[in-house]
């Protein structure tokens, strides 16, 4: 099975800071990989799909980059809305096995 | 307005059953594949199971393979999960999530619903 592992496991940030948290896959899965947000109490919410392409209605400081093991979520320019837990997931096998998650607190 | 809605969860026993549903709306159901992701109290997602537009084709996690089914009833617009024998571990939020493709094993999951809590003791 493929086995997915973030870094950092969390990490505090100011508004306006820029966030990066890396993803790493334990073999290539090419780009088929995506990242979700989740809030305290509410579902997960899909914000790359395939490494690098923003979903429908998320904001543009969202980017998402990476291809074979390793990839990059970051985002630009954090807003207060921005902190959540942070996952990805490959979607190259049929088991679509989660990172263990990344949580962004304020500073 | 797209939408999903699972139900079905309770507490249950060890050992006991338990169906989940979850009805789709505002979307082709039948166009999608269709996943159950769970997450234990205070921990990270996992993924269940899988199926495809026409349920042609299933997956499941290995730690519920053999004990959870998966089906949909494409007419009904509505997901199932039957989980028989169920364990303490098996505790958790279950989410129902949409597709973005009509294969089991492709796509992001771009529509999740709120969820519906299992939770085994005794």
């Amino acid at each position: 099975d493929i086995q997915m592992t973030q870094s950092p496991s969390s990490l505090s940030a100011s508004v306006g800071d820029r966030v990066t948290i890396t993803c790493r896959a334990s073999q290539s899965i090419s780009s088929y990989l995506n990242w979700y947000q989740q809030k305290p109490g509410k579902a997960p919410k899909l914000l790359i799909y395939a490494a690098s392409s923003l979903q429908s209605g998320v904001p543009s400081r969202f980017s998402g980059s990476g291809s074979g093991t390793d990839f990059t979520l970051t985002i630009s320019s954090l807003q207060p809305e921005d902190f959540a837990t942070y996952y990805c997931q490959q979607s190259y096998s049929t088991f679509f096995t989660f990172g263990p998650g990344t949580k962004v607190d304020i500073k | 307005e797209v939408q999903l809605v699972e139900s079905g969860g309770g507490l249950v026993q060890p050992g006991r059953s338990l169906r989940l549903s979850c009805a789709a709306s505002g979307f082709t159901f039948d166009d999608y594949a269709m996943h159950w992701v769970r997450q234990a109290p205070g921990k990270g997602l996992e993924w269940v199971s899988g199926i495809s537009w026409n349920s042609g084709s299933t997956g499941y996690a290995d730690s519920v393979k053999g004990r959870f089914t998966i089906s949909r009833d494409n007419a009904k617009n509505s997901l199932y999960l039957q989980m028989n024998s169920l364990r303490a571990e098996d505790t958790a939020l279950y989410y129902c999530a949409k597709s973005s493709h009509s294969s089991s094993s492709l796509g992001a999951f771009d529509i999740w619903g709120q969820g519906t809590m299992v939770t085994v003791s005794s």
